[in-house]
């Protein structure tokens, strides 16, 4: 079955500290879709990033990167130097290809982030 | 460019009654993908678009959902006989295609809809 887990619910760190939200899949296809979205607390989910299945490259993009490892089936998102603006609910979701030709959307439960000054 | 718009952005109703939450895609854009979220909970895959048709309509919770699309555009999520646990906010979202390298999703605010 298709999972998206992030244990963590809720993080709290303080402002500059470095944090690490864990994402860990689940599926049984060769070829899918990992995001993670931000939910700040407007409302709006914003998206971040997006990786495919083939490319297990990190990418970093200014405070934020990227850790996707097939072999242990995670796809962790680490912020450097966090900021007060990083407080938000942070969204893993994985999405692939049914047999039937559709498309499945899975997202996982979240994890608050909580940037103190 | 506009982003994904929806609408009401609350909607307060009673047991029992129909609402219609509205979905307005980006320009372009021939996925369209619906989601609740409850409270405290992540996201619920609905259903989704692509162009006017629904492929797989299994997600919806039940058959008092339904939703529809013309124009392969404007998108109507219908909830008959509303039920409290129907409470959520419903999420809308919208890419270029849906599966591939092109079904990066972007989300409209939401429709907060509260039953009574």
């Amino acid at each position: 079955a298709q999972k998206v887990t992030q244990a963590q619910t809720e993080i709290s760190v303080v402002e500059k500290e470095d944090v690490t939200l864990d994402c860990v899949y689940e599926t049984r296809d060769t070829t899918y879709y990992l995001f993670w979205y931000k939910q700040p607390p407007s409302g709006e989910l914003v998206f971040l990033i997006r990786r495919n299945s083939f490319d297990e490259q990190n990418e970093i993009s200014g405070r934020y990167s990227w850790n996707f490892q097939k072999s242990t089936s995670s796809f962790n998102f680490t912020i450097t130097a966090s900021q007060v603006v990083d407080s938000a609910v942070y969204f893993c979701a994985l999405s692939e290809a049914r047999t039937s030709g559709t498309y499945k959307y899975i997202f996982g439960t979240g994890t608050r982030l909580k940037v103190l000054a | 460019g506009a982003g994904v718009s929806q609408s009401p952005s609350n909607k307060v109703t009673e047991k029992g009654k129909d609402v219609e939450l509205r979905c307005d895609p980006i320009s372009g854009h021939t996925a369209l993908y619906w989601y609740r979220q409850s409270l405290g909970q992540g996201l619920e895959f609905l259903i989704y678009f692509q162009g006017n048709s629904a492929p797989d309509k299994s997600g919806l919770p039940s058959d008092r959902f339904s939703a529809e699309r013309t124009g392969g555009s404007v998108s109507t999520l219908t909830i008959q006989r509303t039920q409290q646990e129907d409470s959520a906010v419903y999420l809308c979202a919208s890419s270029l295609q849906a599966g591939g390298t092109t079904d990066t999703q972007y989300f409209g605010p939401g429709t907060r809809l509260t039953v009574l």
